[in-house]
């Protein structure tokens, strides 16, 4: 069964700088998809950013972008010019290609705190 | 506003009782999928549906149920509760079947509390 391992449970940041959040995963597929969502204090889960698995470039979203090292199973969230209202849980999730999808599946989370 | 939407957002109950969580998915949206947030177990996969039928199972105990009717809505039922069933339940729904193809938009939850 595949797993996901995130292994910060809190990281601080000062405002405008930059941070990483880490992500680590373990599947047996060749194939599948990698996402970061952001859960602020609302409780509403965002999609931050998606990853697919047999695409080598690195995906980004404005201020947001990933390291994806698939030999290593890693994946990696940074976060530039951090601001207030990223403060929130991020939580890295996984998920197979193809059909008979199992849901996602999500790491412990990373409680970010910004500091102004 | 991710456009799904979940009822009800509070439900206090007692041990050994059963509830129905009930999502109505986005227009449009065929996959509805429920996970659970706990403090112990974090976010977890429970089923999927697809179109009225069951797609994909995930950690979901006997005593949970689901079921997705011909107007797309869903609905969790939770039987025989204990104290370690409180969390907060999500519902996403998808266009299609495929979780990771296709986005995944959550509602807001309904958080259960078992007392």
């Amino acid at each position: 069964a595949q797993t996901v391992t995130q292994s910060q449970p809190e990281m601080s940041v000062q405002e405008a700088e930059t941070v990483t959040l880490s992500c680590t995963y373990d599947t047996s597929e060749s194939d599948y998809y990698l996402f970061w969502y952001k859960q602020p204090p609302s409780r509403q889960m965002i999609l931050v950013i998606r990853q697919e698995a047999y695409k080598q470039q690195n995906a980004t979203e404005n201020r947001f972008s990933v390291n994806f090292q698939k030999a290593a199973k890693s994946f990696s969230l940074k976060i530039s010019d951090s601001q207030l209202g990223d403060a929130a849980m991020y939580f890295c999730a996984y998920t197979k290609r193809g059909g008979g999808a199992d849901g996602l599946t999500f790491g412990k989370g990373t409680h970010l705190i910004i500091q102004p | 506003d991710s456009g799904v939407t979940q009822t009800p957002k509070h439900l206090i109950t007692a041990t050994g009782q059963r509830v129905t969580l009930r999502c109505s998915p986005r227009s449009g949206d065929l996959s509805v999928y429920w996970y659970q947030q706990s403090l112990d177990q974090g976010l977890q996969f429970l089923i999927q549906y697809y179109n009225g039928e069951e797609r994909a199972k995930g950690n979901i105990l006997e005593r949970f149920s689901a079921q997705q009717f011909p107007d797309l809505h869903s609905e969790l039922n939770l039987s025989s509760l204990e104290l370690g069933d409180s969390a907060l339940y999500f519902c996403a729904s998808s266009v299609g079947p495929a979780g990771g193809l296709h986005e995944q938009f959550f509602g807001p939850g309904t958080r259960l509390t078992v007392l």
